[in-house]
Protein backbone atom coordinates (compact mmCIF):
# COMPACT_ATOMS: atom_id res chain seq x y z
CA UNK A 1 0.00 0.00 0.00
CA UNK A 2 1.46 3.62 -0.95
CA UNK A 3 1.46 5.69 2.67
CA UNK A 4 0.72 9.25 2.59
CA UNK A 5 2.43 11.54 4.82
CA UNK A 6 1.63 15.40 5.24
CA UNK A 7 3.32 17.62 7.04
CA UNK A 8 2.68 19.63 9.32
CA UNK A 9 0.28 17.75 11.09
CA UNK A 10 -1.47 21.21 12.32
CA UNK A 11 -0.32 24.86 11.94
CA UNK A 12 -1.63 28.38 13.06
CA UNK A 13 -1.79 31.09 11.00
CA UNK A 14 -3.40 34.55 10.46
CA UNK A 15 -5.35 35.68 8.09
CA UNK A 16 -3.34 36.91 5.44
CA UNK A 17 -0.60 34.35 5.92
CA UNK A 18 0.68 32.56 3.44
CA UNK A 19 0.46 28.82 4.11
CA UNK A 20 2.21 25.67 2.40
CA UNK A 21 1.32 22.26 3.61
CA UNK A 22 3.10 19.37 1.76
CA UNK A 23 2.29 15.58 1.34
CA UNK A 24 4.68 12.39 0.41
CA UNK A 25 3.98 9.43 -1.13
CA UNK A 26 5.87 6.17 -0.30
CA UNK A 27 6.04 5.40 -3.71
CA UNK A 28 6.09 7.46 -7.16
CA UNK A 29 2.28 8.25 -8.11
CA UNK A 30 2.91 10.69 -11.04
CA UNK A 31 0.39 13.32 -10.69
CA UNK A 32 -2.41 11.12 -9.21
CA UNK A 33 -2.69 13.82 -5.67
CA UNK A 34 -5.92 15.45 -5.18
CA UNK A 35 -6.52 17.72 -2.01
CA UNK A 36 -9.50 17.94 0.03
CA UNK A 37 -10.67 20.41 2.95
CA UNK A 38 -12.89 19.61 5.66
CA UNK A 39 -14.42 21.62 7.83
CA UNK A 40 -15.75 20.58 11.13
CA UNK A 41 -18.75 17.80 10.90
CA UNK A 42 -19.08 18.43 7.29
CA UNK A 43 -18.03 15.77 4.21
CA UNK A 44 -14.88 17.31 2.75
CA UNK A 45 -14.87 18.66 -0.13
CA UNK A 46 -12.56 18.74 -3.40
CA UNK A 47 -10.16 21.31 -4.06
CA UNK A 48 -7.45 20.06 -6.49
CA UNK A 49 -7.33 17.12 -8.20
CA UNK A 50 -3.79 15.31 -10.62
CA UNK A 51 -1.84 17.67 -8.76
CA UNK A 52 -2.54 21.22 -9.86
CA UNK A 53 -6.02 21.28 -11.45
CA UNK A 54 -8.15 23.90 -9.73
CA UNK A 55 -11.72 22.61 -9.05
CA UNK A 56 -14.89 24.57 -10.77
CA UNK A 57 -15.85 27.26 -7.56
CA UNK A 58 -12.67 27.14 -5.29
CA UNK A 59 -10.85 30.37 -4.86
CA UNK A 60 -7.57 31.28 -6.93
CA UNK A 61 -5.86 31.21 -3.69
CA UNK A 62 -5.40 27.78 -3.87
CA UNK A 63 -3.07 26.15 -5.47
CA UNK A 64 -1.24 22.94 -6.29
CA UNK A 65 2.17 21.58 -7.55
CA UNK A 66 4.24 18.61 -7.58
CA UNK A 67 4.78 15.39 -9.16
CA UNK A 68 5.94 11.87 -8.20
CA UNK A 69 6.65 11.61 -4.24
CA UNK A 70 6.63 15.04 -3.06
CA UNK A 71 3.22 17.56 -3.52
CA UNK A 72 2.35 20.84 -1.98
CA UNK A 73 -0.79 22.23 -1.15
CA UNK A 74 -0.40 26.45 -0.98
CA UNK A 75 -2.77 29.25 0.43
CA UNK A 76 -1.38 32.49 -0.94
CA UNK A 77 -3.73 34.74 1.25
CA UNK A 78 -5.35 32.86 4.23
CA UNK A 79 -9.12 34.09 4.89
CA UNK A 80 -11.45 33.27 7.81
CA UNK A 81 -13.55 29.78 5.78
CA UNK A 82 -10.51 28.53 5.15
CA UNK A 83 -9.92 27.55 8.87
CA UNK A 84 -10.30 23.89 8.57
CA UNK A 85 -8.37 20.30 8.30
CA UNK A 86 -6.55 19.81 4.85
CA UNK A 87 -6.26 16.19 3.58
CA UNK A 88 -4.33 15.19 0.61
CA UNK A 89 -5.15 11.37 -1.06
CA UNK A 90 -3.30 9.42 -4.12
CA UNK A 91 -5.56 8.00 -7.17
CA UNK A 92 -2.91 6.07 -8.25
CA UNK A 93 -3.58 2.76 -7.09
CA UNK A 94 -5.90 0.74 -4.88
CA UNK A 95 -6.47 0.68 -2.04
CA UNK A 96 -6.84 4.74 -2.18
CA UNK A 97 -4.87 6.44 0.65
CA UNK A 98 -5.45 9.25 2.22
CA UNK A 99 -3.07 11.40 4.59
CA UNK A 100 -3.16 11.78 8.00
CA UNK A 101 -4.56 15.79 7.62
CA UNK A 102 -3.31 19.02 8.39
CA UNK A 103 -5.59 21.06 10.64
CA UNK A 104 -4.92 25.30 10.05
CA UNK A 105 -6.08 27.32 12.90
CA UNK A 106 -6.26 30.71 13.79
CA UNK A 107 -2.94 32.28 15.67
CA UNK B 1 -27.73 19.45 -9.09
CA UNK B 2 -24.99 16.78 -8.67
CA UNK B 3 -25.60 14.88 -5.57
CA UNK B 4 -25.13 11.98 -3.43
CA UNK B 5 -27.67 11.27 -0.73
CA UNK B 6 -27.00 8.89 2.43
CA UNK B 7 -29.19 6.96 4.73
CA UNK B 8 -29.59 8.05 8.18
CA UNK B 9 -27.74 7.29 11.13
CA UNK B 10 -27.28 3.89 12.59
CA UNK B 11 -26.65 2.00 15.96
CA UNK B 12 -25.80 -1.38 15.73
CA UNK B 13 -24.89 -4.40 18.65
CA UNK B 14 -21.08 -5.65 18.53
CA UNK B 15 -21.54 -9.10 15.48
CA UNK B 16 -24.20 -7.16 13.90
CA UNK B 17 -24.55 -6.34 9.86
CA UNK B 18 -25.31 -2.74 8.89
CA UNK B 19 -26.05 -1.49 5.56
CA UNK B 20 -25.81 1.98 4.12
CA UNK B 21 -27.25 3.60 0.97
CA UNK B 22 -26.38 6.21 -1.08
CA UNK B 23 -28.81 7.74 -3.61
CA UNK B 24 -27.42 9.61 -6.55
CA UNK B 25 -29.21 12.54 -8.43
CA UNK B 26 -28.15 14.82 -11.28
CA UNK B 27 -25.62 12.88 -13.25
CA UNK B 28 -25.84 9.13 -15.16
CA UNK B 29 -25.20 6.76 -12.90
CA UNK B 30 -23.77 4.44 -15.02
CA UNK B 31 -21.19 6.70 -16.24
CA UNK B 32 -19.06 6.95 -12.82
CA UNK B 33 -18.20 5.09 -9.74
CA UNK B 34 -19.09 5.05 -6.22
CA UNK B 35 -16.42 4.34 -3.44
CA UNK B 36 -16.72 4.07 -0.19
CA UNK B 37 -14.69 6.10 2.31
CA UNK B 38 -14.91 5.49 6.46
CA UNK B 39 -13.72 7.76 9.27
CA UNK B 40 -13.56 7.42 13.19
CA UNK B 41 -13.19 9.55 14.96
CA UNK B 42 -10.21 11.92 14.96
CA UNK B 43 -9.17 9.25 12.80
CA UNK B 44 -7.88 9.48 8.81
CA UNK B 45 -9.96 8.52 5.86
CA UNK B 46 -10.06 5.19 5.32
CA UNK B 47 -10.92 4.04 1.60
CA UNK B 48 -13.10 0.89 1.83
CA UNK B 49 -13.92 -0.12 -1.69
CA UNK B 50 -15.88 0.76 -4.89
CA UNK B 51 -18.12 -0.37 -7.21
CA UNK B 52 -17.89 0.48 -10.97
CA UNK B 53 -22.23 1.75 -11.52
CA UNK B 54 -21.80 0.62 -15.39
CA UNK B 55 -20.54 -3.12 -15.00
CA UNK B 56 -21.07 -3.35 -11.62
CA UNK B 57 -17.46 -4.60 -10.80
CA UNK B 58 -15.67 -3.97 -7.20
CA UNK B 59 -12.82 -3.63 -5.87
CA UNK B 60 -11.83 -3.95 -1.98
CA UNK B 61 -9.53 -3.12 0.50
CA UNK B 62 -7.57 -6.20 1.89
CA UNK B 63 -8.72 -4.55 5.36
CA UNK B 64 -11.95 -5.63 4.69
CA UNK B 65 -12.35 -7.83 2.38
CA UNK B 66 -13.72 -10.54 4.12
CA UNK B 67 -16.81 -8.62 5.59
CA UNK B 68 -17.70 -5.69 3.13
CA UNK B 69 -20.02 -6.04 0.03
CA UNK B 70 -20.20 -3.17 -2.23
CA UNK B 71 -23.83 -3.00 -4.58
CA UNK B 72 -25.04 -1.41 -6.89
CA UNK B 73 -29.30 -0.94 -8.58
CA UNK B 74 -28.82 1.18 -11.77
CA UNK B 75 -32.76 1.43 -11.97
CA UNK B 76 -32.63 3.32 -8.64
CA UNK B 77 -29.36 5.13 -9.30
CA UNK B 78 -27.91 3.94 -5.87
CA UNK B 79 -25.32 2.08 -4.31
CA UNK B 80 -24.82 0.38 -1.25
CA UNK B 81 -22.19 -1.13 1.34
CA UNK B 82 -23.13 -3.71 3.80
CA UNK B 83 -20.40 -3.94 6.50
CA UNK B 84 -20.48 -7.36 8.78
CA UNK B 85 -19.22 -8.60 12.08
CA UNK B 86 -19.35 -5.21 13.39
CA UNK B 87 -17.13 -4.01 16.61
CA UNK B 88 -16.53 -0.88 18.32
CA UNK B 89 -13.83 -0.25 15.94
CA UNK B 90 -16.24 0.33 13.03
CA UNK B 91 -18.12 3.49 14.87
CA UNK B 92 -17.39 5.88 12.43
CA UNK B 93 -18.83 7.93 9.51
CA UNK B 94 -19.23 6.22 6.31
CA UNK B 95 -19.35 8.23 2.85
CA UNK B 96 -20.04 7.80 -0.68
CA UNK B 97 -17.84 9.31 -3.37
CA UNK B 98 -18.15 9.64 -6.47
CA UNK B 99 -15.36 8.96 -8.83
CA UNK B 100 -14.47 8.96 -13.07
CA UNK B 101 -13.97 5.53 -14.33
CA UNK B 102 -11.30 6.64 -16.78
CA UNK B 103 -8.72 9.15 -16.94
CA UNK B 104 -7.57 9.72 -13.16
CA UNK B 105 -9.37 9.28 -10.00
CA UNK B 106 -10.84 11.86 -7.90
CA UNK B 107 -13.97 12.44 -5.75
CA UNK B 108 -15.66 15.20 -6.57
CA UNK B 109 -18.98 14.20 -5.36
CA UNK B 110 -19.74 13.31 -1.61
CA UNK B 111 -22.51 12.58 0.22
CA UNK B 112 -23.45 13.93 3.92
CA UNK B 113 -21.97 10.52 5.81
CA UNK B 114 -23.49 8.39 8.03
CA UNK B 115 -22.58 7.63 11.19
CA UNK B 116 -22.57 4.17 12.51
CA UNK B 117 -22.19 3.36 16.34
CA UNK B 118 -21.21 -0.31 17.53
CA UNK B 119 -22.29 -0.56 20.88
CA UNK B 120 -23.38 -2.95 23.56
Amino acid sequence: DIQMTQSPSSLSASVGDRVTITCRASQSISNSLNWYQQKSGKAPQLLISVASTLQSGVPSRFSGSGSGTDFTLTISSLQPEDFATYYCQQGYSVPRTFGQGTKVEIK
Amino acid sequence: QVQLVQSGSEVKKPGASVKVSCKASGYTFTNYAIHWVRQAPGQRLEWMGWINAGDGSTKYSRKFQDRVTITSDTSASTGYVELSSLTSEDTAVYYCVRDVTSGGSWYDVWGQGTLVTVSS
